[in-house]
């Protein structure tokens, strides 16, 4: 059964960095590609991050290019977000989704974690 | 970046009715869009992708179609439990989400 554990959200200053934690099991993680997603709660769904299998393609929302970082090691099955620079509309629920197939490029996102709160304030 | 707009915002239909939402891309993604949809306090379930696949163990009364930058999900015949939010996504070069349609059931 695919597992997608995200840890590390929390409260934090206006400014200030949070790194993310997804841990994946239940398949092959080395062959999967990654995204994460926020949502506002009672809002909808943002698309923020991606990293392909190997780590060689990552893009990002414009809303956070140069301010979040996206890795993982595919050795401890993991997926990372490290958000600097935070700002209150940071503040969200962030999934961690895997995509639904092992495919090249951004994908359909077929199964998704149960999602970590960050909250910025000000 | 790609925008995707759909509509509308809210729907309200009773069971049995046939919907559909719409999703615009702002540029042609060809077929690279997918359906979910999301109960409140869940994460997001993937019902339908590359516009017209339907993902293993949702029911056949979804569909989907289009290409280029119109798309379409359609319910054929509503069920109670298909009252949630539908959102579209595009998966062309990076990817991003259309803003989400309430279903309310009547």
């Amino acid at each position: 059964e695919v597992q997608l554990v995200e840890s590390g959200g929390g409260l934090v200053q206006a400014g200030g960095s949070l790194r993310l934690s997804c841990a994946a099991s239940g398949f092959t993680f080395s062959t999967y590609s990654m995204n994460w997603v926020r949502q506002v709660p009672g809002m909808g769904l943002e698309w923020v991050s991606y990293i392909s299998p190997s780590s060689g393609t990552k893009y990002y929302a414009d809303s956070v290019k140069g301010r979040f970082t996206i890795s993982r090691d595919n050795a401890e099955h993991s997926v990372f977000l490290q958000m600097s620079s935070l700002r209150d509309e940071d503040t969200a629920l962030y999934y961690c989704v895997r995509g639904r197939a092992d495919l090249t490029g951004t994908s359909d996102l077929g199964y998704w974690g149960q999602g970590t709160l960050v909250t910025v304030s000000s | 970046d790609i925008q995707m707009t759909q509509s509308p915002s809210t729907l309200s239909a009773s069971v049995g009715d046939r919907v559909t939402i719409t999703c615009r891309a702002s540029q042609s993604i060809n077929s690279w869009l997918a359906w979910y949809q999301q109960k409140p306090g869940k994460p997001p379930k993937l019902l339908i992708y590359k516009t017209s696949s339907l993902q293993n163990g949702v029911p056949s009364r979804f569909s989907g179609s289009g290409s280029g930058t119109e798309f379409t999900l359609t319910i054929s015949s509503l069920q109670p439990d298909d009252s949630a939010t539908y959102y579209c996504q595009h998966y062309y070069g990076s990817s991003g989400f259309g803003q989400g349609t309430k279903l309310e059931i009547k």
